[in-house]
């Protein structure tokens, strides 16, 4: 595997189940971060993990919770979302001193 | 009013084509200039970064930064269809790792060939 994983690339679920988003960074990089992508709308950030410890979170609504065990896995945690949490999340790592990330292929999540 | 402003398009035009792509921006401490380049069902891929004001080359893409203007651009020449996409401004303060970015809506490319 190279660059930024992201599994699964498609998830459908109720709002009463609880799943879960993984991401792996094959770069070597030290920070990782989740975004939210909505259609017609900016990329919004969710969380920034820097060496391992969470540095942002941008007011995020504690339905999504964010796990970071070391500097190559992210994981969100997601429970009792609404249908406007539909939308492709991003997973992206950076590396000390520069600003430049690195995105996965995107989680696209339904919510019925 | 949007910390960065980006025309959504879409925008369609003829492979061979000159394509111009901007953004402008309102915070005077942004440093560092990055375009990205999304697909369809794609995420964003890194195109051009860079780091304060001036000109930078990559092959067919020219990216420009006027921070006097507080101006971004990224110019394609003999634009192709695979250069359809959609294209993302994104911006930053900060040089290092963990730093914010501030994205663009995105503009919608479309190369006919």
């Amino acid at each position: 595997e190279t660059g930024v994983t992201q599994t699964p690339r498609h998830l459908v679920m109720g709002m009463t189940n609880k799943k879960s988003l993984k991401c792996e960074q094959h770069l070597g990089h030290n920070a990782m971060y989740w975004y939210k992508q909505s259609a017609k709308k900016p990329l919004e950030l969710m969380f920034v993990y820097s060496l391992e410890e969470r540095v942002e979170n941008n007011s995020v609504p504690s339905r999504f919770s964010p796990e970071c065990p070391n500097s190559s896995h992210l994981f969100l945690h997601l429970h009792t979302l609404q249908p406007e949490d539909s939308a492709l999340y991003l997973c992206a790592s950076s590396q000390d001193q520069t600003p430049t990330q690195y995105f996965g292929p995107g989680t696209r999540l339904t919510v019925l | 009013q949007k910390e960065v402003e980006q025309d959504p398009g879409p925008l369609s035009v003829p492979e061979g084509a000159i394509v111009s792509l901007n953004c402008t921006y309102s915070n005077s401490a942004f440093q560092y200039f990055m375009w990205y380049r999304q697909y369809s069902r794609k995420g964003p891929e890194l195109l051009m970064y860079t780091y304060s004001s001036g000109n930078k080359e990559d092959g067919r893409f020219t990216a420009q930064v006027d921070k006097s203007s507080k101006y971004i651009s990224l110019f394609i020449r003999d634009s192709q269809p695979s250069d359809s996409a959609t294209y993302l401004c994104a911006m930053s303060a900060r040089g290092d790792s963990g730093s914010r970015l501030t994205f663009g809506e995105g503009t919608q490319l479309t190369v006919n060939p």
